[in-house]
């Protein structure tokens, strides 16, 4: 069965603490892996698209990156501000037009 | 104004009422689509309009009735819910469908007495 993963469910990093997030997917012909960014309150806000394997993407402290199986996102020295929950979606071809979604990770980085 | 409006922000409903979430976009896209966020379940996709046309309908109980009048408004006509219908409603839109990115109203937190 088809399906998009995340780890860890929550993390938890001080001010300064790089780390990375996973997202892991098991489906056929992927068309592409979108990152988004969702503050509480909020919708999500669009990242990173990533589309073949080896291909990184860069923005302020975060970088993407992407394998046959799976996507990290890699945040370097992070800040209070880049505390919220990051989504991955995936995009294949057995979905049409649409988008699958991971569950998240809830990322809370302490002054 | 720009970006993707959803009004109200918040609604608390009992479960006979009927009432209905709005969604408007200012970008110019062709393509609009409804999602569930429930706690701790990812974004479910429940419908998609292409040129004001449903393109999509995610298996979604007829509680639910979507409306597009043109490509800039989306409306989720809700009637007879559940209490597990709670959730917040996001609405997206993107240039085409199954374009990337999709941008994202702040959605409506919705909550079945």
């Amino acid at each position: 069965e088809d399906q998009v993963t995340q780890s860890p469910e929550a993390l938890r990093l001080q001010e300064g603490e790089s780390s990375s997030l996973n997202c892991s997917y098991t489906v056929s012909g992927l068309r592409g892996l979108f990152w988004y960014r969702q503050d509480p309150g909020k919708g999500p806000e669009f990242l990173f698209t990533l589309y073949s394997a080896g291909e990184e993407k860069e923005k302020e402290r975060l970088k993407a990156t992407l394998t046959k199986k799976e996507s990290f996102l890699h945040i370097t020295a992070p800040k209070p501000e880049d505390s919220a929950t990051y989504l991955c979606a995936v995009q294949a071809e057995n979905y049409g037009q649409n988008f699958v979604f991971g569950p998240g990770t809830r990322l809370s980085v302490l002054p | 104004e720009t970006g993707v409006t959803q009004t109200p922000r918040h609604l608390v409903m009992g479960m006979t009422n009927k009432k209905s979430l709005k969604c408007e976009q200012h970008l110019g896209h062709n393509a609009m689509y409804w999602y569930k966020q429930s706690a701790k379940k990812p974004l479910e996709l429940m419908f998609v309009y292409n040129f004001k046309e449903q393109t999509e309908n995610n298996s979604v109980p007829s509680r639910f009735s979507p409306e597009c009048p043109n490509s800039s408004h989306l409306f989720l006509h809700l009637h007879t819910l559940q209490p597990e219908d709670s959730a917040l409603y996001l609405c997206a839109s993107s240039d085409r469908i199954g374009n990337q990115p999709q941008h994202f109203g702040d959605g409506t937190r919705l909550s079945i007495l």
